[in-house]
Formats: C-alpha cells, structure tokens, sequence
C-alpha cells in the first residue's frame, strides 16, 4: 500500500484565492511526521510545513496551513492569497518508525498552477 | 548561510562511462541522504549517512550505484558503468537529526546518459 497518496496530478487557483492540496497517508505507527515541499521550476525542494503525529493543532506557516485530520489519517496543505510565485510541484512526505527515524516517504506531487 | 551543495548541475554522459555526483552538506548536520527524482517512480531514497556512516543502502538499485562520505563535509554517489536508465535528478539532502528533522535538499544533479 501507498504510504502517501496524493490524487490530484494538478490543480489551478485563481491569484488571491485559498487552495488545498490534498495528502492521505497510511501508517500503523502511533508517532509520525508530515512534511510538504514545494519544487518550483528551478527544481530545488523547499521545506515549507511540519505536522507530528501528536501536536495536538495544526501547523501553520504564514500562508501555508496544514488541514490535520488524524481520524481521517489526512493532511491537506491550505495556501492562502495565492500568488503567481507559488506556481510549482508539491510534495506531501511522511516519516514514521518504518520509513526510519530521518528518512521521509514522499507522495507523487501535485503540480500548482496559478493564474493570474 | 550556505545550504546543502550539489555539483555538477547538470551532467551529460554516454553510456558505459563512470558518473561521480557530489555533495556537500549544511555544516553541523549528522545525516546525509541520496534520493533520485523520476517521472515514473518520483522521489525515491537510495542510501542515507549518519555520521559519515552508511545506514541504509536498500534503495541503491544494484552494485552499480556506490555512495561514499568520507568526512563529515562531503559525500559522493558513483555510477559505473551508467545506463540511460539512470537518467534522472539526484538529490541530495541533510539533516540536524532534531525534531522536526526535516531534511535541507540541494538543488539536485540533472543526470542525462545517452
């Protein structure tokens, strides 16, 4: 079974609307983490958000918002004001006990584009 | 600060030849990975380094792939002989080990064998 499954190959956002990524993922470990990267065009990987298994809110980096639903085993990414910059790849990831304690499993991608 | 180093950019090599990617980590980081980017398969891990030490290699796809770190400060992923099968991004990141762990990723090595 996939570890991260991300469905949607690509979505589009108008400039200044709020987007969401989806990420499902499937662990039997109790303590885990979730990361997203952003792959802009250029190709470099950018840490953008962390969620753990045990925080108890949802992470929030400026625009960026994790949608953490545990029961769901769900952690959608939320920009906000999207913005013509945010065009790129992005990558849910997960680490837990079986991935090993620094390795990350990473999803397909889904490929942002926004439009002005 | 500087972040995690890639070189070359780009390689263009022919088939049967040796292929050596480098990689130079964020100072202070104790792990160091290889991961390899293809349309097919995404983002894969192929070995990953704690303290310079080799701790796991299972996604190397065969003998032909070697990594190596023989400091703290740098570490090399070999291919011999390369294949076009092997045309990809490589990637290598690094890690303080400390929650969150999140990984730094260089901006990747840009593989093509012909």
């Amino acid at each position: 079974a996939q570890k991260i499954t991300q469905t949607q190959p690509g979505m589009f956002v108008q400039e200044k609307e709020a987007v969401t990524l989806d990420c499902t993922y499937d662990t039997s470990d109790p303590s885990y983490g979730l990361f997203w990267y952003k792959q802009p065009s250029s190709g470099e990987m950018i840490f953008l958000i962390y969620q753990g298994s045990y925080d108890q809110q949802n992470a929030t980096e400026g625009r960026y918002s994790l949608n953490f639903q545990k029961a769901r085993k769900s952690a959608n990414l939320v920009i906000s004001a999207s913005q013509l910059g945010d065009s790129a790849m992005y990558f849910c990831a997960m680490r837990d006990q079986q991935t090993g304690a620094n390795n990350l499993f990473f999803g397909t991608g889904t490929r942002l584009t926004v439009i002005p | 600060d500087a972040g995690v180093i890639q070189s070359p950019r780009h390689e263009v090599t022919e088939m049967g030849q040796e292929v050596t990617l480098r990689c130079k980590p964020i100072s202070g980081h104790d792990y160091l990975f290889w991961y390899r980017q293809t349309m097919m398969r995404g983002l894969e891990l192929l070995i990953y380094f704690n303290n310079n030490v080799p701790i796991d290699d299972s996604g190397m796809p065969e003998d032909r792939f070697s990594a190596k770190m023989p400091n703290a400060s740098f570490s090399t992923l070999k291919i011999q002989p390369s294949e076009p099968r092997d045309s990809a991004v490589y990637f290598c990141a690094s890690s303080l080990g400390e929650y969150p762990e999140k990984l730094f990723f260089g901006s990747g090595t840009q593989l093509s064998v012909l």
